[in-house]
């Protein structure tokens, strides 16, 4: 039982390129969302879903896109990376809207 | 607009001691808070949490106490151990969406 996993763990982009994040659960949850985690910020909810074939926009959607195809897998698409997107991305489950299990972050550095 | 604000960045405690930690909210929608604790280049864990409709809710030696009128809520570790050291985030519901203080660094000292 992995729980959640992330790939990569760690990226360099230029400014302009492309990347998508992937994130897979193994515990047949409903529920999946992307956060990102800068200094002094938090944790702010970039998009979500709540089922299969469904996305919702968070806080912070501009600049990403996401797909949830399979239950088990949600993926974030960076389509010309910049800069202010420098930061580090947690994706995170849950059964229900209640404790969610988190990966271990992505480390996203835009030069 | 930060909805959810940990003031305190930091805080130190003697290992055996209490420690407090708080949290305070604008949005007078949040229905469910939680408290999740990180160690370095980990994702979050979930700690504990607590209904809008109670004010208090015990697990082991973490207690969260929630003051609905004061929009504020606090985390109690008692005792404190050195393994409690790590970065603490509150966060609110509302519908499908959470929302995190920035966190609050623990340092339990041995």
């Amino acid at each position: 039982n992995a729980g959640v996993t992330q790939t990569p763990k760690f990226r360099v982009l230029k400014t302009g390129q492309s990347m998508t994040l992937l994130c897979a659960q193994d515990m047949n949850h409903e529920y999946m969302y992307w956060y990102r985690q800068d200094p002094g910020m938090g944790l702010r909810l970039i998009h979500y879903s709540v089922g299969e074939g469904t996305t919702a926009k968070g806080e912070v959607p501009d600049g990403y896109n996401v797909s949830r195809l399979k239950k088990q897998n949600f993926l974030l698409g960076l389509e010309s990376a910049a800069p202010s997107q420098t930061s580090v991305y947690f994706c995170a489950s849950s059964y229900s809207l209640y404790e969610q299990y988190f990966g271990p972050g992505t480390r996203l550095t835009v030069t | 607009d930060q909805q959810v604000k940990q003031n305190s960045p930091s805080l130190s405690v003697q290992e055996g001691r209490i420690s407090i930690l708080n949290c305070d909210y604008t949005n007078s929608m949040f229905d469910y808070f939680l408290w999740y604790k990180k160690y370095p280049a980990e994702g979050p864990t979930f700690l504990i949490s607590i209904s809008s409709i109670k004010d208090k809710n015990e697990d082991g030696r973490f207690t969260v106490f929630l003051n609905k009128s004061a929009k504020h809520l606090s985390l109690h570790i008692v005792p404190s151990q050195p393994g409690d050291s790590a970065v603490y985030f509150c966060a609110g519901r509302t519908g499908n969406q959470f929302y995190f203080g920035t966190g609050t660094s623990l340092t339990v000292i041995p």
